[in-house]
């Protein structure tokens, strides 16, 4: 079974600065689907960023940008210029090709100071 | 586009008591999901229906939780008898599946559920 690892459970930045969410992956499939979501407080998920695995370019969505490493099964989550709204739990998702449902990992809470 | 709608969006119960979560997923998308949220184990996958079938419910924890989408509008999780060990905010999302295949989850507003 898939796996998806996010190694820090909490994360702090400050306001304007760089952050960067790890996530790895295990699979054996060659053609897949991965995502970063956003929860805030108010509970409700929202998709940040997508890749499929077969491009290779990096997906980047304004300030929100990934690192992705096919080989080393990593897909981590890059936000630039943090904003206080940024502030959230993260999780990254895998979801394999002809397949509908996805894995997700386990968080990382991320603090903004301003 | 009204999203994804979940009811009730708190539901504080007894122990035993029966309790039924509802989402409606968002019109033309033919993939719904159940999820359950926890502190202790995250974001796990109970249930998906394709095209109103149910796909795959291996997550579903035991036999006191079962799942029904008698349309392409609605959908229903059902916990009876409810108990304390099942206190978590149930999430339901919709896709649409396409050609593409990229397309993107989209979550409700999830049920926060205590049971007492």
């Amino acid at each position: 079974a898939q796996t998806v690892t996010q190694s820090q459970p909490e994360m702090s930045v400050q306001e304007a600065e760089t952050v960067t969410l790890s996530c790895t992956y295990d699979t054996s499939e060659s053609d897949y689907y991965l995502f970063w979501y956003k929860q805030p407080p108010s509970r409700q998920m929202i998709l940040v960023i997508r890749q499929e695995a077969y491009k290779q370019q990096n997906a980047t969505e304004n300030r929100f940008s990934v690192n992705f490493q096919k080989a080393a099964k990593s897909f981590s989550l890059k936000i630039s210029d943090s904003q206080l709204g940024d502030a959230a739990m993260y999780f990254c998702a895998y979801r394999p090709p002809n397949a509908g449902k996805s894995t997700f990992g386990d968080g990382t809470t991320l603090t903004v100071k301003p | 586009d009204a999203g994804v709608i979940q009811s009730p969006r708190h539901e504080v119960t007894e122990m035993g008591q029966e309790v039924t979560l509802r989402c409606k997923p968002i019109s033309g998308h033919n993939s719904l999901f159940w999820y359950r949220q926890t502190m202790m184990r995250g974001l796990e996958l109970l249930i998906y229906f394709n095209n109103n079938v149910p796909i795959d419910d291996s997550g579903m924890p035991e036999d006191r939780f079962s799942a029904k989408m008698p349309n392409a509008s609605f959908s229903t999780l059902k916990i009876q008898p409810s108990e304390p060990r099942d206190s978590a905010v149930y999430f339901c999302a919709s896709q649409k599946r396409s050609t593409g295949r990229n397309e993107k989850l989209f979550f409700g507003s999830g049920t926060q559920l205590s049971v007492l």
